[in-house]
């Protein structure tokens, strides 16, 4: 079993749609949770960290179930500029190191 | 963006070849690491320094061997490479090597002919 999951897509999805996908991880002594995004041929950036309780960033809402080791990432209203791969990360028990999905792939289309 | 360069954007080399990456960070952070990025693969962390001491190798093969000379410059040294190592090969800096928010250097396309 992959230490991090996430369906590949692509996600097709109309501007203007809601959009979520999910992240499986396996390792239940994980403690921090994140969102990056990478663009075509960039590099990843961090968009938002997940925190038990769930947080909020604008259009985009990460969520954490610890019971069933996954993390989601819902995105409202979604607009051309949002199309990317999203990389779930997950930290391990040694602090600095980051256990990566391979991602999932979102094309907004107009 | 300036925060973390990389140099050179595009590589290509033999396997007999000797060559070096370059990764260097403006943001005062304290850890930078390589990773290696392939198609349709997970980031795979290669090597972690903190204060200029690396503190994580994960079985990473000896041709490649890292140099960080202070803890703004890291340098990534390529010697008789695979095909298989062609990749995007990214550099990031953290404040700390606890943090997990990762500013990342825009990599280095190898390729391995």
């Amino acid at each position: 079993r992959k230490e991090v999951e996430q369906d590949p897509g692509p996600f097709n999805v109309p501007e203007g749609a809601t959009v979520a996908f999910n992240c499986t991880y396996s390792n239940s002594a994980s403690q921090s949770f994140f969102w990056y995004r990478q663009d075509c041929r960039k590099e990843p950036k961090l968009l938002m960290s997940v925190y038990s309780s769930g947080n909020e960033d604008g259009r985009f809402t990460a969520q954490l179930n610890r019971a069933s080791q996954y993390i989601s990432l819902l995105i409202r209203d979604s607009k051309l500029s949002d199309s990317a791969t999203y990389l779930c990360v997950v930290t391990a028990d040694s602090n600095y190191q980051l256990i990566w999905g391979a991602g999932t792939k979102l094309i907004i289309k107009p | 963006e300036t925060g973390v360069t990389q140099t050179p954007r595009h590589l290509v080399m033999g396997m007999t070849n000797k060559k070096s990456l370059k990764c260097e960070q403006h943001l005062g952070h304290n850890a930078m690491y390589w990773y290696k990025q392939s198609a349709k693969k997970p980031l795979e962390l290669m090597f972690v320094y903190s204060l200029e001491e690396r503190v994580e190798n994960n079985s990473v093969p000896s041709r490649f061997s890292p140099e960080c000379p202070n803890s703004s410059h890291l340098f990534l040294h390529l010697h008789t490479l695979q095909p298989e190592d062609s990749a995007l090969y990214l550099c990031a800096s953290s404040q700390d090597s606890g943090f997990a928010e990762q500013y990342f250097g825009p990599g280095t396309r190898l390729t391995v002919t």
